[in-house]
């Protein structure tokens, strides 16, 4: 069973642009979330989308948002990148919605805004 | 706030010894916890978890090891091994949260054969 997919795996952006990042979740899994991972702040909640839906938002401001597709694929957007939206963008996928469902990770797309 | 802590952000042990890796959180309303290993240029993968109703949970050289009163858990790894080495995170989720984890700083294990 192939795991979470996250394309690209390297991003360069210049301040100001937008960009948008990909994940494909494990076949079956309709759970989708993204977490940010950086040195100061270590790995934070983004948000979590179910059938489509978002069901849990982090702490972002908006310029963060994302959408799920029918088939659970998920992207996230930034918009007008700052140079501290530099990370690492882990994506997160799992069967079901809550209940200690275990979250299997993608490798992760590196975002560096110069 | 940090409601997850991992207050120790590296640690050494010989091959073949125990690894203790320990975490602390604040919020109470935590329904379960789990351990994550992660690899560089690797995504976290799945280790172990414990329900806050249970105080022990093994699978095979890994046991968590959670102190509720305490708000404190550990993860133990014996043997360790030299592929045992990473950075470990310790999450938390809460039923009503769907599947938003809170996790730790993280404590990178060195295991030297």
């Amino acid at each position: 069973k192939a795991g979470v997919t996250q394309t690209p795996r390297y991003l360069i952006k210049t301040r100001g642009q937008q960009v948008t990042l990909s994940c494909s979740p494990i076949s079956g899994h309709r759970s989708v979330s993204w977490y940010q991972q950086t040195p100061g702040q270590g790995l934070q909640f983004l948000f979590e989308y179910f059938s489509e839906t978002q069901r849990n938002k982090g702490n972002f401001p908006g310029r963060f948002s994302g959408r799920q597709f029918s088939n659970s694929r998920s992207e996230m957007n930034v918009s007008t990148l700052e140079l501290g939206d530099s990370a690492l963008y882990l994506c997160a996928s799992s069967l079901m919605a809550g209940t200690k469902n275990i979250q299997y990770f993608g490798a992760g797309t590196r975002l560096s805004v110069l | 706030d940090q409601q997850v802590k991992q207050n120790s952000p590296s640690l050494s042990v010989q091959e073949g010894r125990i690894s203790i890796l320990n975490c602390d959180y604040t919020n109470s309303m935590f329904d379960y916890f789990l351990w994550y290993k992660k690899y560089p240029a690797e995504g976290p993968t799945f280790l172990i978890s414990i329900s806050s109703i249970k105080d022990k949970n093994e699978d095979g050289r890994f046991t968590v090891f959670l102190n509720k009163s305490a708000k404190h858990l550990s993860l133990h790894i014996v043997p360790s091994q030299p592929g045992d080495s990473a950075v470990y995170f310790c999450a938390a989720g809460a039923y009503n949260a769907g599947n938003m984890l809170t996790f730790g700083g993280g404590t990178r294990l060195m295991v030297k054969p």
